[in-house]
């Protein structure tokens, strides 16, 4: 798990406020997926990114949520006025193109009090 | 829609038996079949995979056998040691012009006894 980095760790959030996980893939990964896991449930697929494009985003709320990952720097996921229902365990995923399997981060845990 | 079921939240096995923990699926276009194990507080760690081309695939401790016609897979732990205690999560995935997005079973919680 230690290729893949996400930070913060945890982070809290009051209702309304913004929320903005990062995340860096393994080295030499250019694809990004990230994942949503909910308490007592299995991780939900989210968003499928590789450099400056979104390649499936299926999984995304329609609102409040989007996620970018560009040329250089971290993937960012960016939760916009959050609510409690948004409290849960987020993790990413890279992989290599065209490689399996994916390796995830250690997830950021978001709190919305 | 749960397209991967796992129908056991938990399981107990006595350290040194064999642990077996099983998965079932709907979709017929998933060709590709993981396991992973998570610890509180950690990101899933990759265990093992098999390709609907086998039937089989093993790796130490660990042995995954796929059933395409029952639409089941299942993991084998022999011997099962202390450590193995955790979730494990079943996945599968189809591939689709790369994108290799997966679908995750609600999980089994593993309780190995000393």
């Amino acid at each position: 798990n230690a290729g893949v980095m996400q930070n913060p760790r945890h982070l809290v959030r009051r209702r309304g406020q913004e929320a903005r996980l990062r995340c860096s893939p393994m080295k030499g990964h250019s694809h990004v997926y990230w994942y949503r896991q909910l308490p007592e449930e299995g991780l939900k697929f989210m968003v499928y990114l590789q450099k400056e494009n979104i390649i499936d985003e299926s999984g995304m709320p329609k609102e409040r949520f989007s996620a970018e990952f560009p040329k250089e720097g971290p993937s960012i996921l960016r939760i916009q006025q959050v609510v409690r229902g948004d409290s849960a365990a987020y993790f990413c995923a890279s992989s290599p193109d065209q490689g399996r399997p994916l390796h995830f981060g250690n997830g950021t845990r978001l709190t919305v009090t | 829609d749960q397209q991967v079921k796992q129908n056991s939240p938990s399981l107990s096995v006595q350290e040194g038996r064999i642990s077996i923990l099983n998965c079932d699926y709907t979709n017929s276009m998933f060709d590709y079949f993981l396991w992973y194990k998570k610890y509180p507080a950690e990101g899933p760690t990759f265990l093992i995979s098999i390709s609907s081309i086998k039937d089989k695939n093993e790796d130490g401790r660990f042995t995954v056998f796929l059933n395409k016609s029952a639409k089941h897979l299942s993991l084998h732990i022999v011997p099962s040691q202390p450590g193995d205690s955790a979730v494990y999560f079943c996945a599968a995935s189809a591939r689709d012009f790369g994108n290799e997005k997966l679908t995750f079973g609600t999980g089994t919680r593993l309780t190995i006894i000393p």
